[in-house]
């Protein structure tokens, strides 16, 4: 069964609205969770790090006010895409790395699509 | 940033073929793995390879790994049409004082039937 759950799976919004996207670890408690953002035939681009109980740690180009982390517990990372524009248009994967091994684990990812 | 480069871009062979396909990263890593991605799909783990390993098998998957020359390869043997699907390596990395795991830039494998 699934280990990291991503929900939503899908979500198309207008353009200018901000959309949440939650990553739960099932199985662990994560402290360190990660979020992806995969264009169309691209890789996996890592977007920023999410450190639960203090402030998630962005890659060079991604702009820290346009997505919002927060990891408020344990098991729960959130990413908020605020005012979407088109070209925020993507498949977003978060992972969570379980304490104990250090092993990443996947969520299925989440497609947006901004009108 | 993306720190794994892999060669080739795209791969077309016929069944039963193998496939092999190669990664090369930049910094020293603590593992590199091996994921697969269907089209719109999530990732699916395939192999860990640490680096204190030089090869590794499981099933019809083969990796290797030289510290060396900072590259690894995935051979898959008897392909199948099923096997179609884009893969990746990433490499899990201390950088900017944390582990990362930082992806390639993927191989798209087509296995003609």
């Amino acid at each position: 069964g699934a280990v990291v759950s991503q929900h939503p799976s899908w979500v198309i919004c207008k353009s200018g609205t901000s959309v949440k996207i939650e990553c739960r670890s099932l199985d662990f408690q994560a402290t360190t969770m990660f979020w992806y953002r995969q264009f169309p035939k691209q890789s996996l681009m890592l977007m920023a790090t999410s450190n639960e109980g203090s402030k998630a740690t962005y890659e060079q180009g991604v702009e820290k006010d346009k997505f919002l982390i927060n990891h408020a517990s344990l098991t729960l990372s959130t990413l908020t895409v605020t005012s979407a524009h088109p070209e925020d248009s993507s498949f977003y994967i978060c992972s969570a790395r379980r304490p104990r091994d250090g092993e990443l684990f996947f969520g299925e990812g989440s497609r947006l699509t901004v009108l | 940033s993306q720190q794994g480069e892999e060669d080739p871009q795209a791969l077309s062979i016929q069944e039963g073929e193998n496939a092999t396909m190669n990664c090369s990263y930049k910094t020293s890593i603590n593992n590199l793995q091996w994921y697969r991605q269907n089209s719109g799909r999530g990732l699916v783990h395939l192999i860990l390879i640490r680096s204190n390993e030089r090869e590794k098998h499981s099933g019809r998957l083969r990796v290797t790994l030289d510290t060396s020359k900072k590259s690894s390869s995935l051979l898959i043997t008897a392909s199948r049409a099923a096997d179609t699907a884009s893969y990746f390596c990433a490499t899990d990395a201390w950088m900017d004082s944390s582990y990362k795991l930082i992806f390639g830039s993927g191989t798209r494998l087509l296995v003609r039937p």
